[in-house]
């Protein structure tokens, strides 16, 4: 079955330092995602893209953050600047749309960020 | 207002029984979807079910059932037949088509099945 992955699983990072997280969605889907999940708490969204570009950002999703799609099967968060509170588990997904009711987020596996 | 409310932080239910995870959601749009997703210790999202506002029908997907009752907003998950692998954080995620490419998420249900 179609997955998405991500890499890495886990990262450890000293506060001020600049983070990359690497996501490659199904191949085939159009529409590409992440949210962040702090722990214990709610999954929130971040941000979505398509077509090569941003359509929605939540106001988490602030100037140390961006996207992008450097190829035609990576996307990728970069975070600038860490800070302390953006330790949290980061989900990559991906949907096909195919319909309004059936655009399903199937997410990867997570990356879990610490900041110390 | 929260968009998804979820009660129930844990629950415990006995190996074999069914149990009702509730979940209840805020909106004015008469278009919306309503998922149900697993989150195991392992920490990956696991998509489990949907339901259409539109739909007439609750949703099915094996052992899961969705508990559809649109005039009290509430959209629960029915577990038959619990099993063991079934202990969970279970989320309840509702799209409404003016923000199609945002899901919001309550807050989750911890469930621990017994044996």
């Amino acid at each position: 079955e179609p997955e998405v992955t991500q890499t890495p699983s886990h990262q450890v990072t000293q506060m001020g330092q600049e983070v990359i997280l690497r996501c490659v969605p199904i191949s085939n889907h159009l529409y590409f995602y992440w949210y962040r999940q702090i722990l214990g708490q709610k999954v929130e969204f971040l941000v979505s893209f398509y077509n090569n570009e941003i359509s929605e950002k939540s106001e988490i999703f602030d100037d140390q953050f961006s996207v992008e799609r450097p190829d035609g099967s990576n996307f990728t968060l970069k975070i600038r600047s860490t800070k302390l509170e953006d330790s949290a588990m980061y989900f990559c997904a991906s949907s096909a749309f195919e319909s309004f009711g059936a655009n399903v987020l199937t997410f990867g596996a997570g990356s879990r960020l610490t900041v110390l | 207002a929260q968009k998804i409310t979820q009660t129930q932080p844990g629950m415990f239910v006995q190996e074999k029984e069914a149990v009702t995870l509730d979940c209840t959601y805020d909106t004015s749009d008469p278009s919306y979807g309503l998922f149900w997703y697993k989150q195991p210790s392992s920490g990956e999202m696991i998509f489990l079910i949907y339901q259409g506002s539109y739909d007439q029908q609750n949703a099915t997907e094996g052992r899961y059932s969705l508990n559809f009752q649109k005039a009290r907003k509430s959209a629960n998950l029915v577990i038959s037949a619990s099993q063991l692998g079934d202990s969970a954080m279970y989320f309840c995620a509702m799209r409404e088509p003016l923000n199609f490419n945002k899901f919001y998420f309550g807050s989750g249900t911890k469930l621990n099945v017994k044996p």
